[in-house]
């Protein structure tokens, strides 16, 4: 248990819907990040957040959006959701200028649009 | 930018040694690691590199060259449950985190 809980595990969505998908990072962890994996693929940067703040932007949709909260929880909006969005989304949080900094992992939260 | 490269898949023997390579380019460095993947399951951290240089935790090993922006992961001992997809990733300056397309090893008996 890396201590990161994502919700939902699962969902099912039809095209043009839009999902909201939730992250509370480790306890003390100020660091948020969201990544996307489709099949086959890498794990894809969308966004990063520190504190509230947003950090850093990767390959993020317009269609996307995330927010952090003043309790460090995130969330992940998609909309107008396309049936190529299908795919696995992680949260990970870190602790900044730790040791070795290395990211945590949420199980997923794995999205399917019909 | 960042370009991380590793090799599609690998398949290795029960109680070989195996050795994935990684490629990358990066503005601004500040760490490489190697991540474990099971199919459909959350990326586990396996190891960690800033300095040039060999890294060993048991039966994995990683190896840095900052100057040649290489990486390799050692795998010792195989077991069939090493079986999975290894992931290389490069942290910037920024502490953004960017990962290679990963390596899926199999492990034959």
């Amino acid at each position: 248990d890396s201590g990161v809980t994502q919700t939902p595990k699962h969902l099912i969505t039809a095209t043009g819907q839009r999902v909201t998908l939730r992250c509370s990072p480790r306890s003390g962890d100020l660091s948020v990040y969201w990544y996307q994996q489709s099949l086959d693929q890498g794990l894809q940067f969308l966004i990063q957040y520190y504190n509230g703040e947003e950090r850093a932007k990767g390959n993020i949709l317009e269609r996307f959006s995330a927010q952090q909260f003043p309790d460090l929880h995130s969330e992940l909006n998609l909309s107008s959701l396309e049936l190529g969005d299908s795919a696995l989304y992680f949260c990970a949080s870190s602790v900044v200028g730790s040791d070795t900094g290395e990211l945590f992992f949420g199980e997923g939260s794995r999205l399917t649009v019909l | 930018g960042q370009n991380i490269d590793q090799p599609t898949e690998m398949t290795a023997t029960e109680g070989a040694i195996v050795q994935i390579n990684c490629t990358y380019q990066t503005s601004g460095f500040n760490g490489l690691f190697w991540y474990q993947q099971h199919a459909g399951e959350a990326p586990t951290f396996l190891s960690y590199n800033v300095l040039d240089g060999l890294e060993e935790k048991g039966r994995f090993s990683s190896f840095l060259s900052r100057s040649k922006g290489y990486s390799y992961l050692l795998l010792k001992e195989l077991q069939m449950k090493d079986s999975a997809s290894y992931l290389c990733a490069v942290a910037n300056t920024g502490n953004q985190f960017y990962f290679g397309t990963g390596t899926s090893l199999t492990v034959i008996p």
